[in-house]
């Protein structure tokens, strides 16, 4: 059966680190793999979109990688503050059949 | 301002009493879907839109019924909720062109649903 695997419930690390969180997958071949972030009692926020064809995509502080070999995306915050704080999710999309991950809850620790 | 509307945010219901969660989009956006949200389980897919009058099934569509008449609006009805579907909602919209400018979900603000 399909499985999308974020490395762990909770991550903390200090301020100014960088934080990396995975994203493991398996029985599923996405077209894309899109992060988002969620924040206590309110909806995802789209953060980044990378295709099977890319390697990597970046935006401000945040670098996604994406290894279809593997089937594994790696989410990277640099230079992380508290108001990083929140979790992560990832999510893997075919088509319209778009399948999110339980989430990884990210504390940056002043 | 750009945004998914959901209604109610917060809803007490007894079991077998028909009730409509409300979303409406305002980005022209041509897909729409709709997610629960249960701890340890993440959002999970429960139906979806391509676009007027197109709707499919998503991973847990059991005891749930979606309509799309227009486009900015795509309504989740529970004809006889049940405690099982006590739950966060979610509603979410897009284009559906992944190299559309704007391109990524946007969700609504939940809707908190407990059936007694």
């Amino acid at each position: 059966s399909q499985k999308i695997e974020q490395n762990s419930e909770a991550l903390n690390i200090q301020e100014g680190k960088t934080a990396t969180l995975t994203c493991n997958y398996t029985n599923y071949s996405p077209a894309y793999l899109q992060w988002y972030r969620q924040d206590p009692g309110r909806g995802p926020v789209f953060l980044l979109l990378i295709r099977e064809n890319e390697k990597e995509k970046r935006k401000e502080r945040l670098k996604v990688t994406f290894d279809t070999t593997l089937k594994q995306s790696l989410f990277h915050i640099t230079a992380s503050q508290p108001a990083d704080s929140a979790t992560y999710l990832c999510a893997l999309d075919r088509a319209n059949d778009m399948r999110f991950g339980a989430g990884t809850r990210l504390t940056v620790k002043p | 301002e750009a945004q998914v509307t959901q209604n109610p945010r917060y809803l007490i219901t007894v079991t077998g009493k028909k009730l409509t969660v409300t979303c409406s989009q305002n980005m022209n956006h041509e897909y729409m879907s709709w997610y629960r949200q249960d701890p340890g389980l993440g959002l999970r897919q429960i139906y979806y839109s391509m676009n007027v009058e197109v709707t499919d099934k998503g991973d847990v569509p059991e005891g749930y019924k979606v309509s799309r008449k227009e486009k900015r609006n795509f309504p989740l009805i529970l004809e006889s909720p049940s405690p099982n579907q006590t739950s966060l909602y979610f509603c979410a919209s897009s284009f559906g062109d992944r190299d559309a400018v704007g391109y990524g979900y946007t969700f609504g603000s939940g809707t908190r649903l407990t059936v007694v």
